[in-house]
């Protein structure tokens, strides 16, 4: 168990609809990232927020947004959704206060399919 | 640009083999590296990690890494696999101060009875 908590854990919807993923780091991390990963794209990197501000940004579409909220959980938005964004979107968090190892703690992921 | 480029995106090994997975990185600034194993339905779990110190790298699970500069490579390798090991591995690369991670495309592993 990472201490990362990912809900939902899957998700059916259909093309045009808008859903909110959401994501609890461990106890203490200041750094939310999201990360989609897809058969053709393999993993790649969304957004990095850093207690409440975002601190990076990757390959993040205009109709996605996230936030990183005061108690440090994170929500990852994607709206006007197609058929390619069906895909495993992880959230992973870092940094306790005083460390920086450079590793991700990851959660489980939500399963997001697009009918 | 930081990028890690890993070489088979599936390698097939017998049990009690000789594992290696391949990783070559590309980085301006010394890097931080990575691997991290997927297993089925779950997240990424760090196996270990590099960050300037010992070149060679052990990590959980019997596995280990060597950081080779003047070959740009940090290849994953087990010394005997168990068919535990079977699962995708991700080899990753950040530099000091910020840990936006970039990773590879994967290798899946395969362990054959």
């Amino acid at each position: 168990d990472s201490g990362v908590t990912q809900t939902p854990k899957h998700l059916i919807t259909a093309t045009g609809q808008r859903v909110t993923l959401r994501c609890s780091p461990r106890s203490g991390d200041l750094s939310v990232y999201w990360y989609q990963q897809s058969l053709d794209q393999g993993l790649q990197f969304l957004i990095q927020y850093y207690n409440g501000e975002e601190r990076a940004k990757g390959n993040i579409l205009e109709r996605f947004s996230a936030q990183q909220f005061p108690d440090l959980h994170s929500e990852l938005n994607l709206s006007s959704l197609e058929l390619g964004d069906s895909a495993l979107y992880f959230c992973a968090s870092s940094v306790r206060a005083g460390e920086a190892t450079g590793e991700l703690f990851f959660g489980e992921g939500s399963r997001l399919t697009v009918l | 640009a930081q990028s890690v480029t890993q070489l088979g995106s599936h390698v097939s090994v017998s049990e009690g083999a000789l594992v290696l997975l391949r990783c070559n990185y590309s980085s301006s600034v010394p890097p931080y590296l990575f691997w991290y194993v997927q297993y089925p339905n779950q997240g990424l779990q760090l196996l270990l990690k590099y960050t300037s110190a010992a070149t060679l790298v052990k990590g959980i699970n019997g596995f280990e890494a060597e950081f080779k500069k003047s070959e740009t490579s940090f290849h994953l390798t087990k010394p005997s696999a168990h068919m535990s090991d079977a699962a995708e591995y991700f080899c990753a690369v950040s530099f000091s101060g910020f840990q936006k991670l970039v990773f590879g495309t994967g290798t899946r592993l395969l362990v054959s009875p």
